[in-house]
């Protein structure tokens, strides 16, 4: 079955200083892979996706994510964090049997600092 | 094109009530699912649907009832509604978009139960 694993529930930056969010997964096929950000009490709104057709995916915001099959993760990572940031991320992969069912991460908390 | 919308926003209901929880998307896609979720728990699954007709049960089932008579529409019942389903739901419906189906998300419905 698959899994995702976000390795930190919280992670606290300052602003302009680099971003780095961490996902791995488990799975025995490529998957599709999403990042989701979540700010507060709002919905989800997709950043990126990867779908086998280049490894460095780039989103909105500045945001990018690199698949790495050898290391079976997807991280998110953006160059200078600002304030506007701050939210909730989720790192989501698709069922190996059916592209239209989705596994959730636990999520990370970001905090921006001034 | 306003999306995916849930009705209602917020709700509070007492031990043992029921009520509905309504999903509405105008972009004609197949797939509806229904989330809750919980602080540090990400997004479970509760009920999806691949079709008008169809249902099919998530990871944390119990205790809900859904149904998908038209469409457009995916609904979201509590027979008997307990504290332990306070939580945020989330619907969603997934479409195919440059190699891989993604989702798009309702703003939330936020449920007390007390």
């Amino acid at each position: 079955a698959q899994s995702v694993t976000q390795l930190d529930s919280h992670v606290s930056v300052s602003e302009g200083t680099p971003v780095l969010l961490r996902c791995n997964y488990s799975s025995s096929y490529s998957p599709s892979l999403f990042w989701y950000v979540q700010h507060p009490n709002k919905g989800l709104q997709l950043l990126l996706k990867y779908t086998s057709a280049a490894t460095l995916v780039k989103g909105i915001n500045g945001f990018e994510a690199e698949f790495k099959k050898s290391e079976t993760s997807f991280h998110l990572t953006k160059p200078s964090a600002h304030m506007s940031d701050a939210a909730e991320y989720f790192c989501v992969v698709s069922d190996q049997y059916n592209f239209n069912k989705f596994y959730f991460g636990s999520g990370t908390k970001l905090n921006v600092k001034p | 094109n306003a999306g995916v919308t849930q009705t209602p926003k917020f709700r509070v209901l007492k031990t043992g009530q029921s009520m509905t929880l309504l999903c509405a998307q105008d972009m004609n896609h197949e797939y509806m699912y229904w989330y809750r979720q919980d602080p540090g728990m990400g997004l479970r699954l509760i009920h999806y649907s691949v079709g008008e007709g169809t249902t099919a049960k998530g990871e944390v089932p119990d205790g809900y009832n859904v149904s998908r008579l038209k469409k457009q529409n995916f609904l979201l019942g509590l027979e008997s509604a307990a504290p332990s389903q306070t939580s945020v739901y989330f619907c969603a419906s997934s479409g195919l978009k440059l190699l891989s189906y993604e989702q798009y998300f309702g703003p939330g419905t936020r449920l007390t139960v007390t």
